[in-house]
């Protein structure tokens, strides 16, 4: 069955970085595309980032568009966001998803990493 | 960017009963919504695709309706298990948004 498991999450100091990870398991994953979504404590889905099956397109949020960047190593069935000059705005539980298509849905998820962006 | 607004925000209703949850795009995203459960605690589910087509493993008293720019979720008749968030989700174009969700609650 389809699993995907997020790593990478922690606490970091603002401007600080951390790289996440989702390690995904039970599917083709070289043949999906790939979504990071985000969801501050209390609030509602924030779509990040995605990228092709195989890496040749990208798109993010304005909101992390220059600070963040998703990438994937097919060989390893991991995904990972690369989070730079991190604010507190971006404290949230991060969940990777699976899309079936080509940027539509998201029908596999994650559990979630928690970050908290905080001195 | 599609701006997602769901209503209501919260709606209470009796087990058994019928919910309509409404989801009202910006612009028009032709047929290319989404419709997303979540529980306290744990990741979404996807429930609709396509606005009216049901994910693997999706109850038929869970329906979706709707195009361009009115959508609906309709749960036929709750379950204790329905309890939930539900968001909605365009994927027109870039980027990707998601609705302010709208909690159903038991009455």
């Amino acid at each position: 069955q389809v699993q995907l498991v997020e790593s990478g999450g922690g606490v970091v100091q603002p401007e600080g970085s951390l790289r996440l990870s989702c390690a995904a398991s039970g599917f083709a994953f070289s043949s999906y595309g790939m979504h990071w979504v985000r969801q501050a404590p209390g609030k509602g889905l924030e779509w990040v980032a995605f990228i092709r099956s195989d890496g040749s397109k990208k798109y993010y949020a304005d909101s992390v568009k220059g600070r963040f960047t998703i990438s994937r190593d097919n060989s390893e069935n991991t995904l990972y966001l690369q989070m730079n000059s991190l604010r507190a705005e971006d404290t949230a539980v991060y969940y990777c998803a699976k899309d079936p298509t080509v940027g539509g849905t998201l029908d596999y998820w994650g559990q979630g990493t928690l970050v908290t962006v905080s001195s | 960017e599609i701006v997602m607004t769901q209503s209501p925000a919260t709606l209470s209703v009796s087990p058994g009963e019928r919910a309509t949850l409404s989801c009202r795009a910006s612009q028009s995203v032709s047929s290319k919504l989404a419709w997303y459960q979540q529980k306290p605690g744990q990741a979404p589910r996807l429930l609709i695709y396509g606005a009216s087509t049901r994910a693997t493993g999706i109850p038929a008293r869970f329906s979706g309706s709707g195009s361009g720019t009115e959508f609906t979720l309709t749960i036929s008749s709750l379950q204790s298990e329905d309890f939930a968030l539900y968001y909605c989700q365009h994927y027109n174009n870039w980027p990707l948004t998601f609705g302010g969700g709208t909690k159903v609650e038991i009455k």
